[in-house]
């Protein structure tokens, strides 16, 4: 099945640490994106990637990082720079028509 | 100025109505337009897309774009309980390569 997969779904964080969010996709697709949602709010870009090897700012990257060395993966740290990083967080991949497609998300809290 | 507004809700409607969602866009170049379904605690899934003037028809959805006025809405025919959900408008920016811009999204009750 073609698809995104994000791990782990839950994951706790205490205060200080960095953890990484993992995202892989096995649809072929150049460009990836990760996404925060607060409650009761739209999806808000982080990072984005267009091609291997290449990223970009969105516009809440502050106390995050990514990385793009395969295709098929872009993981996410979430950093302890980030000071308030309790969120769902969603990874999504592009298709032909420019239409995205989400994974299933990973929900992070902090202690 | 947000990029892109949507009505927050919640919009109730009875079982079997039809459901219109509505959203406007601030970039007037913007050229491509999607629909996304959101249940709670659950990551979106895409309904459908536009990138013409007009009406798209996809089953009991249709997806209605209007760039003079920059505005395009969503209507759910037949509406069911299971279409109950937040839906989610985005556009696609004209000069921001694959960069989306989301609205806050509307809150869908529908009611058996």
């Amino acid at each position: 099945d073609g698809g995104i997969t994000q791990s782990p779904k839950y994951l706790f964080r205490k205060e200080g640490q960095n953890v990484t969010l993992s995202c892989e996709q096995n649809l072929n697709h150049d460009a990836m994106y990760w996404y925060r949602q607060d409650p009761g709010q739209g999806l808000r870009l982080i990072y984005y990637s267009q091609i291997v090897n290449d990223f970009q700012k969105g516009d809440i990257a502050e106390g995050y990082s990514v990385s793009r060395e395969k295709k098929e993966s872009f993981p996410l740290t979430v950093t302890s720079a980030q000071k308030n990083p309790t969120a769902f967080y969603l990874c999504a991949s592009s298709g032909s028509w420019n239409e995205q497609f989400f994974g299933p998300g990973t929900r992070l809290t902090v202690l | 100025q947000k990029e892109v507004e949507q009505n927050s809700g919640p919009l109730s409607v009875p079982e079997g109505a039809i459901a219109s969602l509505n959203c406007t866009y601030s970039d007037r170049g913007s050229q491509s337009f999607f629909w996304y379904r959101q249940y709670s605690g659950k990551s979106p899934e895409l309904i459908m897309f536009i990138y013409s003037n007009g009406d798209k028809e996809d089953g009991r959805f249709t997806a209605q774009l209007n760039k003079a006025s920059q505005y395009v809405s969503l209507l759910i025919r037949d509406s069911q309980p299971s279409d109950s959900a937040t839906y989610l408008c985005a556009v696609l920016g004209e000069n921001n390569f694959n960069k989306f811009y989301f609205g806050s999204g509307t809150k869908l009750n529908v009611k058996p």
